[in-house]
Parts: structure tokens; C-alpha cells; sequence
């Protein structure tokens, strides 16, 4: 069974930093392009970023609000995706959501499956 | 970028009924369209990728299909379980979410 868990929210400042981890088992995780997207409350899904997988250059992409501030990044021998957010706003509040990216990689059709369970990130002062 | 526009947005129906939920593409898309359901406190689920594909153990009674940028979520024979907030994707855009509420 695949399973992600996402770990490492929790309450911020603005202006300040955190980093979420996100443990996947259950998959080839070397193969496997991997997507953050996160939900203010009350609010819809709004997809983060990506990383494509090491094979296929561990490329990354970001959406416009977290471009420059937010790094995704991965290690395969801890099968452990990442996302460091920086200079937080706000904003930024929102359940974090790491899950599998099926644009590429080992899985095909664009769609995102499994979820982790997400993460509760709160900006606040 | 491509907008994903889903409507209706709060949608009310009975059990047993069927409901049709429908996502317009900006531009003209390849068929990589997907269908989630979320309940509160929940994580979002796969219901059907690739337009009409349907995911690992979901029930028959929900199908996907397209007409040109127009995709539709239609559920038959509404049971208890399916009253959640349903959202459409395609590559990085998501859909605004449709609340499906018992009338």
C-alpha cells in the first residue's frame, strides 16, 4: 500500500521560516515525480510545485506566489520529499498536501494520486 | 496558463438522484483531465483520471466523460457516502470545487 506522511508543520511568524517532510513508502520513490499543493482554509486546492524524479533530472517547478521563496527537494535514500519555505506571509497559511505526480515519471495520466494526509501551516504573529 | 472553470459551485440533491458536475477548460486540452473528492478534514481522493478512467475501488456509479474543452463529472444514484466537495484537474489548475449538499 502506498502511503505518504507529511511531518514538520506548525506555527510561524511571517518572515520566518519552515520545512515540511514528507515520508513515502510503498513506491518506487526514485521513480517517482512528486507535487506539493496546499488549501487555505476554507479555500480550494492550489498546486505548489513540482519535482520530477533523479532519472529524469529531478527538475523543479513552482507556482507563481512561492517561486524564489519555496525550495522542493528529495532524498532517495531517506524515499523523503521536501519543501523549505522561506520569507513566509500570511498567505502562506494552509493544509500542506505532498503527493504523487502522475505527469511523468512512473505513472501516467497527469493526475495526482495518493495524498499524504497534509499538514497544518499557520502564518501568524 | 490554463484556467480550469468548474461549475455549478454548491450543488443540493437527494438520495438516489444524478448529478452532473462540469469543468471548462481556457483552451483547447489533451484528455489528462481528473476528478477528486474531498470530505472535511480529509485529504483529496482520486475518482477518475484521463477523463473517464476510473481509479483504484471507486464505485461504478461515478463516470467522467468530454465534449471538446467541456468535461463532466456525472454520479448516478446518489448514496450518503458521496456528499463532499468535488474538484476537477488538469496539469497544475485546479477547478474552484463544487460543494454537492443533501437537499
Amino acid at each position: 500500500e502506498v502511503q505518504l506522511v507529511e511531518s514538520g508543520g506548525g506555527l510561524v511568524e511571517p518572515g520566518g521560516s519552515l520545512r515540511l517532510s514528507c515520508v513515502a513508502s510503498g513506491i518506487t520513490f526514485s521513480n517517482t515525480w512528486m507535487s506539493w499543493v496546499r488549501q487555505a482554509p476554507g479555500k480550494g486546492l492550489d498546486w505548489i510545485g513540482r519535482i520530477k524524479s533523479k532519472s529524469d533530472g529531478g527538475t523543479t517547478y513552482y507556482a507563481a506566489p512561492v517561486n524564489g521563496r519555496f525550495t522542493i527537494s528529495r532524498d532517495e535514500s531517506k524515499n523523503t520529499l521536501y519543501l523549505q519555505m522561506n520569507s513566509l506571509k500570511t498567505e502562506d497559511t494552509a493544509v500542506y498536501y505532498c503527493t504523487t505526480d502522475c505527469s511523468g515519471g512512473s505513472c501516467y495520466g497527469g493526475h495526482f494520486d495518493p495524498w499524504g494526509q497534509g499538514i497544518l501551516v499557520t502564518v501568524s504573529s | 496558463d490554463i484556467q480550469m472553470t468548474q461549475s455549478p459551485s454548491t450543488l443540493s440533491a437527494s438520495i438516489g438522484d444524478t448529478v452532473t458536475i462540469t469543468c471548462r477548460a481556457s483552451q483547447n486540452i489533451n484528455n489528462w483531465l481528473a476528478w477528486y473528492q474531498q470530505k472535511p478534514g480529509k485529504a483529496p481522493k482520486l475518482l477518475i483520471y484521463k477523463t473517464s478512467t476510473l481509479a483504484s475501488g471507486v464505485p461504478s456509479r461515478f463516470s467522467g466523460s468530454d465534449s471538446g474543452t467541456e468535461f463532466t463529472l456525472t454520479i448516478t444514484s446518489l448514496q450518503p457516502d458521496d456528499f463532499a466537495t468535488y474538484y476537477c484537474q488538469q496539469y497544475t489548475s485546479f477547478g474552484q470545487g463544487t460543494r454537492l449538499e443533501i437537499k
